[in-house]
């Protein structure tokens, strides 16, 4: 079965500063999405970036980018000049490619707290 | 542009009572998830469908029901409310182009439901 490791339950980077959080996977499949959502207090989970495992480059968006490693099975997310808005739980997810059946649900870490001081 | 709609967004349940968690979504999307999050936890499947009429069961299905009648809603109902129920609850949907090239699986969540079994 696949799984999700987030080994940093909390994590703290100073306003304008760059920050990485980390996750790991498990899975025998060769084709799969990985996700970042950003969960503020409000509740909302909010898509922050997705990449494609059959795609080498590693996927921006903004002030976010991910290293995508898929030898070692990671995937971290980088924040550059944080924000104080970008305060939030991040989870990191996983999906195999969904053939029309249930590989496509979305499977996920226990999260990663970021707290950004101003 | 509503997205994905949950109702209600609080609720208090006495311990054996019953209650539906309502959710609509207005994109057409055929694929539609209930995920649990427990508190410090990432999400977790419940149960999910890939089209009106079509559900099954996703990782903790126990103590809840759903059906699909149409495209739009995906109800959960939760029979005899336990303490472990305690939750919070969220509702996603996503498009598979079904024969159609191998879908993006991009989950848009509701806001949530805050469930409390007392």
């Amino acid at each position: 079965a696949q799984t999700v490791t987030q080994s940093q339950p909390e994590m703290s980077v100073q306003e304008a500063e760059t920050v990485t959080l980390s996750c790991t996977y498990d899975t025998s499949e060769s084709d799969y999405y990985l996700f970042w959502y950003k969960q503020p207090p409000s509740r909302q989970m909010i898509l922050v970036i997705r990449q494609e495992a059959y795609k080498q480059q590693n996927a921006t968006e903004n002030r976010f980018s991910v290293n995508f490693q898929k030898a070692a099975k990671s995937f971290s997310l980088k924040i550059s000049d944080s924000q104080l808005g970008d305060a939030a739980m991040y989870f990191c997810a996983y999906s195999a490619m969904n053939y029309g059946g249930s590989q496509g649900n979305l499977i996920f870490g226990k999260g990663t707290k970021l707290s950004v001081k101003p | 542009n509503a997205g994905v709609t949950q109702t209600p967004k609080f609720r208090i349940l006495k311990i054996g009572q019953s209650m539906t968690l309502q959710c609509t979504q207005d994109m057409n999307h055929n694929y539609m998830y209930w995920y649990r999050q427990d508190p410090g936890m990432g999400l977790k499947l419940i149960y999910y469908s890939v089209g009106a009429g079509i559900t099954d069961k996703g990782e903790v299905p126990n103590g809840y029901n759903v059906s699909r009648s149409t495209t739009e809603d995906f109800p959960l109902r939760l029979e005899l409310a336990a303490p472990s129920q305690t939750s919070v609850y969220f509702c996603a949907s996503s498009y598979y182009p079904s024969g159609g090239p191998i879908a993006k699986n991009i989950q848009y969540f509701g806001a949530g439901t805050r469930l409390s079994v007392l």
